[in-house]
């Protein structure tokens, strides 16, 4: 499974536009890109997923360059509400049952 | 829809005690995961359900731990005996079979479990 590197924490003011780049250099062909989303006290929440070049979704998007050795989870006008950890995973999307493997992750905070 | 659902939400136990926790994935998923995450440390993955058959344990730390789950429902993680060490957050979630891959797990709020 391929390691991921993700910036520890971040500061943003609401409003603002946040990106957080993760870094994958060892990401297999076979691999996805997914990111979640954890508030404290709750289990993670899945955010968005891709394989290649950029999804947009009612909440992010992901941009993944041609290389896919790292992707960059875009959140627009963030508000207080986005503060949370954000975790970048890569996994091999085509095993039946894949398992997650979760790294530290980022913590944002969104200040007023 | 009701969500993925964990019992009990907190329990405190004394080292050397028994407990089982709870959970219930999203009707109709086959896939049910455990992970937990210690103190400090990040989130792991224990193991694998598809309907009641354990698909992938690897991740279950020893023989203190037992995962089931009956007519491929409900499961329970036990654990016995506590060790200070087990304390943490476990969580579950769920998945669909016939998409298993997309990445999207559903997780339930957690059960966070005190040994003392």
């Amino acid at each position: 499974l391929a390691k991921t590197t993700q910036p520890i924490s971040m500061d943003s003011y609401e409003g603002q536009e946040v990106n957080i780049t993760c870094s994958h250099n060892n990401i297999a062909t076979n691999d996805y890109i997914t990111w979640y989303q954890q508030f404290p006290s709750q289990g993670p929440r899945f955010i968005i997923q891709g394989y290649k070049t950029k999804v947009t979704n009612e909440v992010a998007s992901l941009f993944i360059p041609a290389d896919r050795k790292s992707s960059t989870l875009s959140l627009p006008r963030v508000s207080l509400s986005d503060t949370a950890v954000y975790y970048c995973l890569v996994g091999d999307g085509l095993e039946y049952g894949n398992k997650l493997v979760f790294g530290a992750g980022t913590i944002l905070r969104v200040k007023s | 829809e009701a969500g993925v659902t964990q019992f009990p939400s907190h329990s405190v136990i004394e080292k050397g005690q028994t407990v089982t926790l709870r959970c219930d994935p999203i009707s109709g998923h086959d896939n049910l995961y455990w992970y937990r995450r210690v103190m400090g440390k990040e989130i792991k993955f224990l193991l694998h359900f598809v309907k009641e058959s354990k698909q992938d344990e690897s991740g279950m730390p020893n023989n203190r731990f037992l995962a089931e789950r009956t007519g491929g429902t409900y499961s329970t993680l036990k654990v016995q005996p506590a060790e200070l060490e087990d304390s943490g957050v476990y969580f579950c979630a769920s998945s669909q079979e016939w998409r298993p891959n997309t990445g999207e797990l559903f997780f339930g709020e957690g059960s966070r479990l005190t040994v003392l």
